[in-house]
């Protein structure tokens, strides 16, 4: 079975204070391709990142960083120096093989000034 | 480009009533995608076209939901007839040469049953 797990409903940080965002998968497809998706409170969903299983390389984008890491099927995004803006419900997914994408059911995260 | 758009962006139907919701995806992509998000069930995926023709219909939750995609510019998600459990935010994305690659998400439509 093809599953994402956010176990995080709700985070609450103060701006500038760092942050992570929990993502679990489960898959048994050895190819499969890893996503975050940002939903901001005017609520399109924003694509931030797409990664297959086979580079666990880390990658940082600014302010933004993924950690990949298939020994424990985790996925996890960290935003540094948060900033109101990042105010979002954010969304791991998942796409086994060439198939279709499972979402995980968000992590909404709050920073207030 | 505009990027994906949707309409209309807020919908008030009774119950029984048709529903039709339209999407007109970024130009040149060739998959579309039709995703309902709800506090529930959180982002599920109704169904998807590649090439104007339905690709998978699994997610469609039952025969009153029917998609269409008369060409590469247009699509429209119908509920005939609508419930109240129908009410939801309904996404429409394309995505260009792949069914897992980056989508676009337009802004979706919130649809309310009463």
């Amino acid at each position: 079975a093809q599953k994402v797990t956010q176990a995080q409903t709700e985070i609450s940080v103060v701006e500038k204070e760092d942050v992570t965002l929990d993502c679990v998968y489960e898959t048994r497809d050895t190819t499969y391709y890893l996503f975050w998706y940002k939903q901001p409170p005017s609520g399109e969903l924003v694509f931030l990142i797409r990664r297959n299983s086979f580079d666990e390389q880390n990658e940082i984008s600014g302010r933004y960083s993924w950690n990949f890491q298939k020994s424990t099927s985790s996925f996890n995004f960290t935003i540094t120096a948060s900033q109101v803006v990042d105010s979002a419900v954010y969304f791991c997914a998942l796409s086994p093989g060439f198939q279709k994408l499972v979402f995980g059911t968000g992590t909404r995260l709050l920073v207030s000034p | 480009d505009a990027g994906v758009i949707q309409s209309p962006r807020h919908e008030v139907t009774e119950m029984g009533q048709e529903v039709t919701l339209r999407c007109k995806p970024i130009s040149g992509h060739d998959y579309l995608f039709w995703y309902r998000q709800t506090m529930m069930r959180g982002l599920e995926l109704l169904i998807y076209f590649n090439n104007n023709v339905p690709i998978d219909d699994s997610g469609m939750p039952e025969d009153r939901f029917s998609a269409k995609m008369p060409n590469a510019s247009f699509s429209t998600l119908k509920i005939q007839p609508s419930e109240p459990r129908d009410s939801a935010v309904y996404f429409c994305a394309s995505s260009l040469g792949r069914v897992n690659t980056e989508a676009f998400f337009g802004q979706g439509t919130r649809l309310t049953v009463v």
